[in-house]
């Protein structure tokens, strides 16, 4: 089985410009997480969904950042407009509420994101 | 509020040594749970083990084991006879409550030499 797919797996881009984010969960996966990994601050979670509904998204730095998840097969994270402090891996996570898997997230290769 | 202390930044050992490394969270809910990831340096996340709040069993898997205390909410994790293999970096992490909201740990950085 796939497992939870990413793309771009890199971006450079330029200040000002705006990034946007893929992700495709594992199927059947009804939980969605978007985490930003950088040295500074670590594993942080931006927003998670469930069932394409956003359930928290208190983590999501600024208004710069968006994200949605328009069908249960597809999110994007959007940083419009990007700035140099945004450079870091972003992770795309799924896991089911069904047990025994219940909690356990599987995490996509990441995007490593270079603002200039 | 949740908190996941990982107090080893990091260690470095010879292969075949063991090495223990420690996880300490603090939370007020009842139901949670605990886990492991390693991150290798391709980057990925990779799950390691998951533990309930009502299971203190400790676990072992081959040359990983774990040791689950709540009395001193510590979630430990073992690696015997460690390989060069083992070098990544380790998190540990915790729900929040019953949620998929998971909280980790600043991760502790295990270069294992040859």
């Amino acid at each position: 089985d796939a497992g939870v797919i990413q793309s771009p797996r890199h971006e450079v881009t330029e200040m000002g410009q705006e990034v946007t984010l893929r992700c495709k969960p594992i199927s059947g996966h009804d939980y969605l997480f978007w985490y930003r990994q950088t040295m500074m601050r670590g594993l942080e979670l931006l927003i998670y969904f469930n069932n394409n509904v956003p359930i928290d998204d208190s983590g999501m730095p600024e208004d710069r950042f968006s994200a949605k998840m328009p069908n249960a097969s597809f999110s994007t994270l959007k940083i419009q407009p990007s700035e140099p402090r945004d450079s870091a891996v972003y992770f795309c996570a799924s896991s089911t509420s069904g047990a025994p898997l219940l909690n356990e997230q599987f995490f996509g290769p990441g995007t490593r994101l270079t603002v200039l | 509020a949740q908190k996941v202390t990982q107090a080893q930044t990091e260690i470095s050992v010879v292969e075949k040594e063991d090495v223990t490394l420690d996880c300490v969270y603090e939370t007020r809910d009842t139901t949670y749970y605990l886990f492991w990831y390693k991150q290798p340096p391709s980057g990925e996340l990779v799950f390691l083990i998951r533990r309930n709040s009502f299971d203190e069993q400790n676990e072992i898997s081959g040359r990983y084991s774990w040791n689950f205390q709540k009395s001193t909410s510590s979630f430990n994790f073992t690696i015997t006879a460690s390989q060069v293999v083992d070098s990544a970096v380790y998190f540990c992490a915790l729900t929040r409550g019953a949620t998929n909201k998971l909280i980790f740990g600043t991760g502790t950085l295990l270069a294992v030499q040859p």
